[in-house]
């Protein structure tokens, strides 16, 4: 599809269980975004890149999260030994280059139990 | 770092009537972008309207508008002719140029049939 692709859309981890979320942006975007929706409030930034350089990931809330996207295109969103605070929406985003708008996917939606 | 606030976080229109939902933001700089984001329950985030700080004329997008006062750091959205499909989320963001996008805690709107 043209648009930003997450998988899985669902996933449900038991606590202390590693997980990985993919990215798949839009083709030719430049940005990736990463962020966190819990339940009932808005989006908290989590991590930015540009291309394959990670410029920003003050919003990653402990050591057990990572973010890559190696060759610049896919990204992929670690969490290590999931706690049930974890359970959100992580939704991606990308942008082109030239644009301002960020484009969203569908997010995955992680529940740890 | 840039906030954004949403003051109210509930919000109800007959249908057929006006709705203006508020938007503040706190920045030190001078050229950022300004959005309005919807989301329904399915947490797709889809772009309702945009707004560059240089200009200063107000974007409008059919029956949605905003009232941008950078000099106060208000950018208020009005719904016009409020529909039921337009009962969702909807968040305000803040971008700067290049960098990442940050989301107020959101304003839940109902519309009344």
């Amino acid at each position: 599809g043209a648009g930003v692709s997450q998988s899985p859309r669902y996933k449900v981890a038991k606590r202390g269980q590693d997980v990985a979320l993919r990215c798949d942006p839009i083709s030719g975007h430049v940005s990736l975004f990463w962020y966190q929706q819990a339940l009932g409030q808005g989006p908290e930034f989590l991590t930015y890149f540009q291309n394959e350089a990670q410029l920003d990931k003050s919003g990653l809330p402990s050591d057990r999260f990572f973010a890559e996207r190696p060759e610049g295109s896919v990204s992929t969103l670690k969490i290590q030994r999931t706690q049930q605070e974890d359970s959100a929406v992580y939704l991606c985003a990308s942008s082109p280059p030239t644009g301002n708008t960020i484009y969203f996917g569908e997010g995955s939606w992680l529940t740890v139990v | 770092a840039q906030t954004v606030t949403q003051s109210q976080p509930e919000m109800s229109v007959q249908e057929a009537e006006t709705v203006t939902l508020s938007c503040t933001y706190d920045t030190s700089e001078s050229d950022y972008y300004l959005f309005w984001y919807k989301q329904p329950p399915s947490r797709q985030m889809i772009l309702v309207i945009r707004q560059e700080a240089y200009k200063q004329q107000n974007a409008t997008e059919n029956r949605f508008s905003v009232n941008f006062q950078k000099a106060a750091k208000s950018f208020s959205l009005k719904i016009s002719d409020s529909q039921l499909g337009d009962a969702a989320m909807y968040f305000c963001a803040y971008r700067s140029r290049n960098n990442d996008m940050r989301f107020g805690a959101g304003t839940r709107l109902t519309v009344k049939p």
